[in-house]
């Protein structure tokens, strides 16, 4: 079935650092599947951060990029300098027929 | 204003007990759903709404059961907990139109079987 891998468990970067967070994907119901980055800030729900429906785009917010890579399968999410308020859990998920499949989750951690 | 809300935010259960989670939406939407998330893994779908009293199963539904009587109004009921449900609980909603639309998630509900 499809799947989602992406950096397991948490990542510790120094603030006005650059940030990267690794997601690969494999899809076999899907031959495009659209990606996404989903964030959870501590106290709240997740929240769509970007979207990319289209192999080969790049989606950004926040400062935050991520490129839609079909040859490799991978949608990594990079920062070129984080703050302290993007201390949270990155999420990357991909639609697979009619729902959407998560990777576990990345928590973000802030050194300042 | 566009917020999921899920009641409660911590749950202490003993195992046999019944459980009701609670999730509200203010934006209309026609799809809501119910995920849990463990430790290590990805988010994992329970059941799926497609509107009032249109329910359907998601990929690990059993143990649960959903109602959905009101459009903004979706509840996640465990008929005598077991300690594997141990877990947390995401309720989310989006329009109709697939997983492409963005999902709109309220804070979880962390729920302890004991």
């Amino acid at each position: 079935g499809d799947s989602v891998t992406q950096t397991e468990g948490q990542v510790t970067v120094s603030e006005s650092k650059s940030l990267i967070i690794n997601c690969t994907y494999s899809a076999t119901s899907i031959a495009y599947p659209n990606l996404f980055w989903y964030v959870r800030y501590p106290g709240e729900g997740l929240q769509l951060l970007l979207k990319v429906i289209t192999a080969g785009q790049k989606g950004s917010s926040r400062g935050f990029e991520a490129t839609y890579n079909k040859e490799t399968t991978s949608f990594h999410l990079q920062k070129a300098s984080v703050q302290e308020s993007d201390s949270a859990v990155y999420y990357c998920a991909l639609n697979s027929n009619y729902q959407l499949i998560w990777g576990s989750g990345t928590k973000l951690i802030i050194k300042p | 204003d566009m917020k999921v809300t899920q009641m409660p935010r911590y749950l202490i259960k003993r195992m046999g007990e019944n459980v009701l989670l609670e999730c509200g939406q203010d934006m209309s939407h026609e799809t809501m759903y119910w995920y849990r998330q463990d430790p290590g893994l990805g988010l994992q779908l329970i059941y799926i709404s497609y509107d009032v009293d249109s329910n359907s199963e998601g990929d690990i539904p059993k143990g649960y059961r959903v109602s959905r009587k009101k459009r903004e109004h979706f509840s996640l009921i465990l008929d005598s907990a077991k300690t594997n449900q141990t877990s947390v609980y995401f309720c989310a909603s989006s329009w109709t139109g697939g997983v492409q639309n963005t999902l709109y998630f309220g804070a979880g509900t962390r729920l302890s079987v004991l």
